[in-house]
């Protein structure tokens, strides 16, 4: 059984600051690694993916994976409140349909 | 407009009742995905299509649910006798279906279905 485990939050951080997302995921030849960003009532909508170890940044996002603890992040740079929103975490290990966590809940208070 | 399209957006039923929602892939994608999003709660798989076949229905919750694609486009999951469990919010994604690891998925709007 592939797991894909996330931290449910509320994770909490100040406007401006830092927030910080983790994933872990079973299994190790995991090929992939997606971020997806859900706002309440709607649907998930991708950030941005990674497969290579290290880190990979597009604006105020930042993506780490390190397969061999299994973990990828997201790091969310300058923090607004219109980041709030619920962040899914999704691996892909080849032939079969990505799994996700069940997401991480961020609020950013002004 | 070339995101995934699902129809109807809301959809109120009574129990016993069957529903069949559609979604409209991007064209070009061959995957086909469906997913169910309970309030609250993480995504969980149901069905995914390849073209018209389904490699993966593990995911659907009993034999009153099912799925179907034609023409490698559209689909409808269809549930028969709607139990008030049932009520969620269905969505479906799609992709170009690449090996590769990069295949990402896009969402549709999702189907909003209450089962009173």
């Amino acid at each position: 059984q592939k797991e894909v485990e996330q931290n449910s939050g509320p994770l909490s951080v100040p406007e401006g600051a830092i927030a910080s997302l983790n994933c872990t995921y079973s299994d190790r030849g995991s090929q992939s690694f997606f971020w997806y960003r859900q706002y309440s009532g709607k649907s998930p909508e991708l950030i941005m993916f990674i497969y290579s170890n290290g880190d990979k940044e597009d604006g105020r996002f930042t993506a780490q994976l390190n397969k061999a603890s299994q973990y990828v992040s997201l790091l969310i740079r300058d923090s607004q409140p219109s980041d709030s929103a619920t962040y899914l975490c999704a691996v892909f290990s080849g032939n079969t349909p990505l799994v996700f966590g069940k997401g991480t809940r961020l609020s950013v208070i002004a | 407009g070339a995101g995934v399209s699902q129809s109807p957006s809301n959809k109120v039923t009574e129990k016993g009742k069957d529903v069949e929602l559609r979604c409209d892939p991007i064209s070009g994608h061959t995957a086909l995905y469906w997913y169910r999003q309970s309030l609250g709660q993480g995504l969980e798989f149901l069905i995914y299509f390849q073209g018209n076949s389904a490699p993966d229905k593990s995911g659907l919750p009993s034999d009153r649910f099912s799925a179907e694609r034609t023409g490698g486009s559209v689909s409808t999951l269809t549930i028969q006798r709607t139990q008030q469990e049932d009520s969620a919010v269905y969505l479906c994604a799609s992709s170009f279906g690449s090996s590769g690891g990069t295949d990402t998925q896009y969402f549709g709007p999702g189907t909003r279905l209450t089962v009173l």
